[in-house]
C-alpha cells in the first residue's frame, strides 16, 4: 500500500544547476500537489493539478515548473536552483475537492 | 479568502496532562475542517476531520468540533503519551476550492 511516493528523499544541489522532483501516487486521485515547507512558514502551495495533463499556480510559483503527463505522476521541476529553494518539498495527491490530501514522506533538497 | 489561524508555540507538556490546540478559520461558503499531524522526519497524515458544522471528528484519543458560530476546530486529548510529541496542522478547504488552507503549525513535545 504505498499511497503517495516521492524520488529522491535527500538532494544537494549546486546554484544554477537543475533538477525534477518526482511524485508517483497508486491511489486513482484526480488532483495532486507540491507543496514547500520551510521554518515559520508553514506550508505554502507551489503547484496544483485538478487532472491529467492540467496545471496551475499556486502562493509560490516561481522558479518552478510540473507537469502532469499521466494522471499518476506529478513532476515538479527546477530549471536554475537558487539558496532561497532550499526547502523540505512535500507532494499530495486527492481524491476530489473537500476531500483530505494524501501526503509523501517529502524531498529534502540543498542548493549551495 | 480563506484562512486558518493556530495558537502560537511551541507547547511543551508533562505525560498525561490534557491538551488543546485553538484554530480559528474564515472561509466562505461552507467548509470541510481537518487536523493534520507530522512526525519528526515524516510526511503529513491525517488525523480527524470534520465536514459540517456541530460535527466532531475522533481519532486516536484526540477530538475536536466544528463550532461555526465559534468559526473554531480546536483539537483536544485528554491524556497525551511521549509518543504525541509532533507537528500539528489546522487546515480548511471548500467546494468552491479543492486546495487546502493551513495553518502555520504547531510544535508539541511531550515529556515523560
Amino acid at each position: 500500500n504505498a499511497g503517495v511516493t516521492q524520488t529522491p528523499k535527500f538532494r544537494v544541489l549546486k546554484t544554477g544547476q537543475s533538477m525534477t522532483l518526482l511524485c508517483a501516487q497508486d491511489m486513482n486521485h484526480e488532483y495532486m500537489y507540491w507543496y514547500r515547507q520551510d521554518p515559520g512558514m508553514g506550508l505554502r502551495l507551489i503547484h496544483y493539478s485538478v487532472g491529467e495533463g492540467t496545471t496551475a499556480k499556486g502562493e509560490v510559483p516561481d522558479g518552478y515548473n510540473v507537469s502532469r503527463l499521466k494522471k499518476q505522476n506529478f513532476l515538479l521541476g527546477l530549471e536554475s536552483a537558487a539558496p532561497s529553494q532550499t526547502s523540505v518539498y512535500f507532494c499530495a495527491s486527492q481524491d476530489r475537492g473537500n476531500q483530505p490530501q494524501h501526503f509523501g514522506d517529502g524531498t529534502r533538497l540543498s542548493i549551495l | 479568502g480563506n484562512s486558518v489561524t493556530q495558537m502560537e508555540g511551541p507547547v511543551t507538556l508533562s505525560e498525561e496532562a490534557f491538551l488543546t490546540i485553538n484554530c480559528t478559520y474564515t472561509a466562505t461558503g461552507y467548509p470541510s475542517l481537518f487536523w493534520y499531524v507530522q512526525y519528526p522526519g515524516e510526511g503529513l497524515q491525517l488525523l480527524l476531520k470534520a465536514t459540517k458544522a456541530d460535527d466532531k471528528g475522533s481519532n486516536k484519543g484526540f477530538e475536536a468540533t466544528y463550532r461555526k458560530e465559534t468559526t473554531s476546530f480546536h483539537l483536544e486529548k485528554g491524556s497525551v503519551q511521549v509518543s504525541d510529541s509532533a507537528v500539528y496542522f489546522c487546515a480548511l478547504s471548500d467546494w468552491t476550492n479543492s486546495k487546502l488552507t493551513f495553518g502555520k503549525g504547531i510544535t508539541l513535545s511531550v515529556r515523560p
